[in-house]
Formats: structure tokens, C-alpha cells, sequence
């Protein structure tokens, strides 16, 4: 079965860090770029950050550059978000997504995003 | 790449034929997704290419359009489709979705 689970929620102070894992499982983790989008209770999706298969392309919402950083371990089938600085407004529950298109070049393909987990929630409050 | 849903809601009936409108500020070709939310879930692909629909996803969904505007048309409106539908354009750093359409029960 394909299947993503995400772990490393919390709640957090606003300043400090949080580190998100991914579990992949179920597919060839390493021939798929990955994604975080993040969801505000009640509102729309975000993308935030995508990585390339080989971690050479990776890219970042405005809303989260110089803050957040995307990497992944492919023998471990595990992606990962690094989160500094961290601010109200970066509470929402996050979700860890696979590209829908086999080993694009960029941080993205152009085909969407057909694996998804059931999030973690990230809460940050002080 | 702005991306405009309309309507924001809509409510209808078992049975009922659905178009959800998705704008983009700027031309993006073919290249926009459709995804089904059902609350407490996480989002589901549907369609991709604007009219390539994802495998195991009922026929009674369909996409067309091309540049900057594109629907959504689901026929014979089922129960389970009773959810939150956004679009995301995936032609243009950042990939970003649309605002949502939520599809009520009459």
C-alpha cells in the first residue's frame, strides 16, 4: 500500500524550532519529488516547499524562505521540514505530498500531487 | 500565478450536474490539477493536465480547459462528493492552489 505518515507536531513558543519527518512506504521513494503543503483549520491549502528526487532542486513559498528547510534521506524513505523562527502564523496542520510525475528535473512536476498523509499539526503559541 | 475558484460554495442535489469555474492570473497551459477535500481528510487528486483523470477516480468527474480558464464538471452528483474541490496550477514557481469551492447538500 502507498502511504505516507507524518510525525513531529507540536506545539511550539514562536521563535523556536520544529523539525517534521515524512515516512514513505509503498512506492520508489526516490524516483518522486516530494512536498509539504499546509492547511489553516478551516481555510485553503499552501504549498510551502517541493524537493527534486535528488535533493539537486528544491523551492520555497515566500511565506516560509530563509526559515524552513526541505531535505530528504532516500535510503530512508523520509522526507523532512526544518522549521526556525517560527510564528503564529505558521500554526496549521502540515501535510507531506508525492509528485504525481516520475523523477522531474525541478522542485515540482506538472502533474500534481497524488499521495498524500494525514498531516501533522503544528501549533505555535505561546 | 493567481488561481480565482467560483463559486466559493455552491448547493446541490443527489444527481445534480456541478461546474466549479478555476481562473489563473496569467496563462498556465494545461497544466492545472483538481483535488477533492472531504472533511478531517487530506485532499485527493482528481485530475491532472487539466483533463487527465487520476486513476480509480469515477468517470462522472471531468476537466477541460487550457490558458487561464478551466472547470470542473462532476455528473450525477454522488453523496461522497459532497466536499471542498481547489485547483493548483503546476506551471509556474510556486505551485498554488485555488481558493476552494465547497459543494453543500440542497
Amino acid at each position: 500500500e502507498v502511504q505516507l505518515v507524518e510525525s513531529g507536531g507540536g506545539l511550539v513558543q514562536p521563535g523556536r524550532s520544529l523539525r517534521l519527518a515524512c515516512a514513505a512506504s509503498g512506492f520508489t521513494f526516490d524516483e518522486y519529488a516530494m512536498h509539504w503543503v499546509r492547511q489553516v483549520p478551516g481555510k485553503g491549502l499552501e504549498w510551502v516547499s517541493g524537493i527534486s528526487w535528488s535533493s539537486g532542486s528544491k523551492g520555497y513559498a515566500d511565506s516560509v524562505k530563509g526559515r524552513f528547510t526541505i531535505s530528504r534521506d532516500n535510503a530512508k524513505k523520509s522526507l523532512y521540514l526544518q522549521m526556525n523562527s517560527l510564528r503564529a502564523e505558521d500554526t496549521a496542520l502540515y501535510y507531506c505530498a508525492k509528485d504525481n510525475q516520475y523523477r522531474t528535473l525541478g522542485s515540482y512536476g506538472n502533474n500534481g500531487m497524488d499521495v498524500w498523509g494525514p498531516g501533522a499539526t503544528v501549533t505555535v503559541s505561546s | 500565478i493567481q488561481l480565482t475558484q467560483s463559486p466559493s460554495s455552491l448547493s446541490a442535489s443527489v444527481g445534480d450536474r456541478v461546474t466549479i469555474t478555476c481562473r489563473a492570473s496569467q496563462g498556465i497551459s494545461s497544466y492545472l490539477a483538481w483535488y477533492q477535500q472531504n472533511p478531517g481528510k487530506a485532499p485527493k487528486l482528481l485530475i491532472y493536465g487539466a483533463s487527465t483523470l487520476q486513476s480509480g477516480v469515477p468517470p462522472r468527474f471531468s476537466g477541460s480547459g487550457s490558458g487561464t480558464d478551466f472547470t470542473l464538471t462532476i455528473n450525477s452528483l454522488q453523496p461522497e462528493d459532497f466536499a471542498t474541490y481547489y485547483c493548483q496550477q503546476v506551471n509556474s514557481y510556486p505551485p498554488t492552489f485555488g481558493g476552494g469551492t465547497k459543494v453543500e447538500i440542497k
